[in-house]
C-alpha cells in the first residue's frame, strides 16, 4: 500500500462546476498538507498547504484536512478551463523535509 | 513568490555523454535542494537531497556515481547525468527549501526534459 492514495483520473468536468480532489494517506504522523498543480511540462507550482486539521481558503480553492480520518481535499469553485492541469497532492512529516506525494490527479475542465 | 530556474530547459543528447542540469534558487537562499524525475503520467520520484556544503542524500535505487549532484553555494546545485543512456530521458524537476520560510516550502524549478538518443 502506497503512503499516499491519488485517483490519477482524469477528471473532467464542465467550465462553472465545483471540483473535489482527494488524498487518503496512512502515516498519522504527517503534519504538513500540500496540494500542488502541475501543467504540462512544467515543474509544480504550490497551491495551498494546510498545516494538521482544518479548512484554509484561497479564492476559489478550499483545502481541507481530517486528520482523524486521513483524508485531504481541495475544492475549486466556479472551475475555469485555464484550471485543466494535473493536481498533485503531498505531505510532510515534522521531522524532516522529504514530501511525500500522490500520484496526482488529472483535471480537464470543459468550456 | 519564490523562484528557482533550471538550465537548460531542454536537452537532447546522445548515448554516452554526460549533461549537466544547473538549478538556481533566484532570490532566496537554499540550504537544501531536491532533486526529482517524473515519467510521462506520473508522479514526481525523489531522487536525492542536495545540502550545501556536504554529500548527497541518495535515494534507494538511485545510483549515486550516475547521477553526480554537487551543491556548491546557498543558491546553486547541479545535477550531472554521466554517460547518459536512453533510459535516463526524463523530465528532471529541482526544488528548494526557503531557509527563511516558517515551515518546510519548496519552491519548484521548470524542469529540464532530457531525451538521450
Amino acid at each position: 500500500q502506497k503512503e499516499v492514495e491519488q485517483d490519477p483520473g482524469p477528471l473532467s468536468v464542465p467550465e462553472g462546476a465545483i471540483v473535489s480532489l482527494n488524498c487518503t494517506y496512512s502515516n498519522s504522523a504527517f503534519q504538513y498538507f500540500m496540494w500542488y498543480r502541475q501543467y504540462s511540462r512544467k515543474g509544480p507550482e504550490l497551491l495551498m498547504y494546510t498545516y494538521s486539521s482544518g479548512n484554509k481558503e484561497d479564492g476559489r480553492f478550499t483545502a481541507q484536512v481530517d486528520k482523524s480520518s486521513k483524508y485531504i481535499s481541495l475544492f475549486i469553485r466556479d472551475s475555469q478551463p485555464s484550471d485543466s492541469a494535473t493536481y498533485l497532492c503531498a505531505m510532510i512529516l515534522n521531522s524532516n523535509y522529504q514530501l511525500i506525494w500522490g500520484a496526482g490527479t488529472k483535471l480537464i475542465i470543459k468550456p | 513568490g519564490a523562484v528557482v530556474s533550471q538550465h537548460p530547459s531542454w536537452v537532447i543528447c546522445k548515448s554516452g555523454t554526460s549533461v549537466k542540469i544547473e538549478c538556481r534558487s533566484l532570490d532566496f537562499q537554499a540550504t537544501t535542494m531536491f532533486w526529482y524525475r517524473q515519467f510521462p503520467k506520473q508522479s514526481l520520484m525523489l531522487m536525492a537531497t542536495s545540502n550545501e556544503g556536504s554529500k548527497a542524500t541518495y535515494e534507494q535505487g538511485v545510483e549515486k556515481d550516475k547521477f553526480l549532484i554537487n551543491h556548491a553555494s546557498l543558491t546553486l546545485s547541479t545535477l550531472t547525468v554521466t554517460s547518459a543512456h536512453p533510459e535516463d530521458s526524463s523530465f528532471y524537476i529541482c526544488s528548494a527549501r526557503d531557509m527563511s520560510a516558517t515551515y518546510n516550502e519548496q519552491f519548484f524549478g521548470p524542469g529540464t526534459r532530457l531525451t538521450v538518443l
